[in-house]
């Protein structure tokens, strides 16, 4: 499985878009980018997944590089509610196994 | 639907005590997994299953039994348990591997 790189920690103000960044630069060809996210100490929640496309869903829009070695959340209109640890992973091979790593830390600011 | 349900949410064990954390979910969902995370730290793969019957290792397995004798349970079981194994335990499912994964709420194991 890819390993990926985040930040550790970023700040957003509230109502303004949240970019969180990742880099998967070993992904290879059938490997998805999923993101997930846990608040406080609750399971962590499903965001979005993709491929190759650019996806967008209720919650957020991700944006996967042409080369598929980086892509980018985003929370269009960050709020309150929105401050948790965001994990960027990707998935695939044989088992579809979540490899979780250390995630950002997304604040938003009032 | 409930969802993924986990008990119990709170337990202490002592060094060398047994038990079982239960896992149920009412979703039909094939794809069954336990996880465990240490403070200020990711999610780690213990076991998961693709089906009733079928168990596989995931990253950090020792210490630790699973067994799925039905779509809806996945119990994760700690025969001797150590004070390494406190953590918090996170139960998903998912309708196949590669969906969606819905978790539950974590039970919180302290081992003294």
């Amino acid at each position: 499985d890819a390993k990926t790189t985040q930040p550790t920690s970023m700040d957003c103000a509230e109502g303004r878009a949240a970019n969180l960044p990742c880099n998967h630069s070993t992904i290879s060809g059938n490997e998805y980018v999923y993101w997930y996210r846990q608040i406080h100490s609750q399971g962590p929640q499903y965001i979005i997944h993709g491929l190759k496309n650019n996806e967008t869903n209720e919650m957020a829009s991700l944006i996967i590089t042409e080369d598929r070695k980086s892509s980018t959340l985003i929370l269009p209109h960050a709020t309150l509610r929105d401050t948790a640890v965001y994990y960027c992973i990707v998935r695939g091979g044989n088992t579809g196994k979540l490899i979780f790593g250390q995630g950002t830390t997304l604040q938003v600011k009032p | 639907n409930a969802g993924v349900t986990q008990t119990p949410k709170f337990q202490v064990l002592k060094t060398g005590q047994s038990m079982t954390l239960q896992c149920a979910q009412d979703m039909n969902h094939e794809y069954m997994s336990w996880y465990r995370q240490d403070p200020g730290m990711g999610l780690r793969l213990i076991h998961y299953s693709v089906g009733a019957g079928i168990t596989d290792q995931g990253e950090v397995p020792n210490g630790y039994n699973v067994s799925r004798s039905t779509t809806e349970d996945f119990p994760l079981r700690l025969l001797s348990a150590a004070p390494s194994q406190t953590s918090v335990y996170f139960c998903a499912s998912s309708h196949g591997q590669f969906n969606e994964q819905f978790f539950g709420p974590g039970t919180r194991l302290t081992v003294l």
